[in-house]
């Protein structure tokens, strides 16, 4: 199985940070790689697929990048609305992991 | 708008079965590939299996083969998860997605709590 790791697994910012996220694939996924955003006691939702593909809705604010094992989520400039969860996932190959999470927080 | 809606969580005790369902609406589910992903109290996603848009490919993940069986009445708009042999374990929010391997909508999920 591959295994995906995110960091960090919890971040404090303000409003108007940009802030990058971390995922790294225990083995090569080319661009394989989907984000998605969880707030408390709702289901995630889908915000970038293809490694750096926005998902229609979702704000330009966010943006990835990355290939191959590491992967990056950016938020140029914080909003309110965007403290959650964030995961990534691999769609390489089934079991289609999971990263633990990363839990932002307003500073 | 795509619509997913689960059903069928509850109280169960150890060991015993309990069915899922997630109903479709407002796309063409029998086009769409399906996923079951939990999520246990204060944890992180863990995806669960798979079936493709007409139900002849199907992939779960180690920890419920065996156990759980994904299927989907197309006729119906409607996706089901059997989970037999059920474990404290298992004890999750369960989650429909649809998608062939990107996630793209969400059910609002369904409580299962497997406890004596």
């Amino acid at each position: 199985d591959i295994q995906m790791t995110q960091s960090p697994s919890s971040l404090s910012a303000s409003v108007g940070d940009r802030v990058t996220i971390t995922c790294r694939a225990s083995r090569t996924i080319s661009n394989y790689l989907n984000w998605y955003q969880q707030k408390p006691g709702k289901a995630p939702k889908l915000l970038i697929y293809a490694a750096s593909s926005l998902q229609g809705g979702v704000p330009s604010r966010f943006s990835g990048s990355g290939s191959g094992t590491d992967f990056t989520l950016t938020i140029s400039s914080l909003q309110p609305e965007d403290f959650a969860t964030y995961y990534c996932q691999q769609s390489y190959s089934t079991p289609y992991t999971f990263g633990q999470g990363t839990k932002l927080e307003i500073k | 708008q795509v619509q997913l809606v689960e059903s069928g969580g509850g109280v169960v005790q150890p060991g015993r079965s309990l069915r899922l369902s997630c109903a479709a609406s407002a796309f063409t589910f029998s086009s769409y590939a399906m996923h079951w992903v939990r999520q246990a109290p204060g944890k992180g996603l863990e995806w669960v299996a798979f079936i493709s848009f007409d139900g002849s490919n199907k992939y779960y993940a180690d920890s419920v083969k065996g156990r759980f069986t994904i299927s989907r009445d197309n006729s119906k708009n409607t996706l089901y998860l059997q989970m037999n042999s059920l474990r404290a374990e298992d004890t999750a929010i369960y989650y429909c997605a649809s998608g062939l391997s990107i996630l793209d909508y969400w059910g609002q999920g369904t409580l299962v709590t497997v406890s004596s």
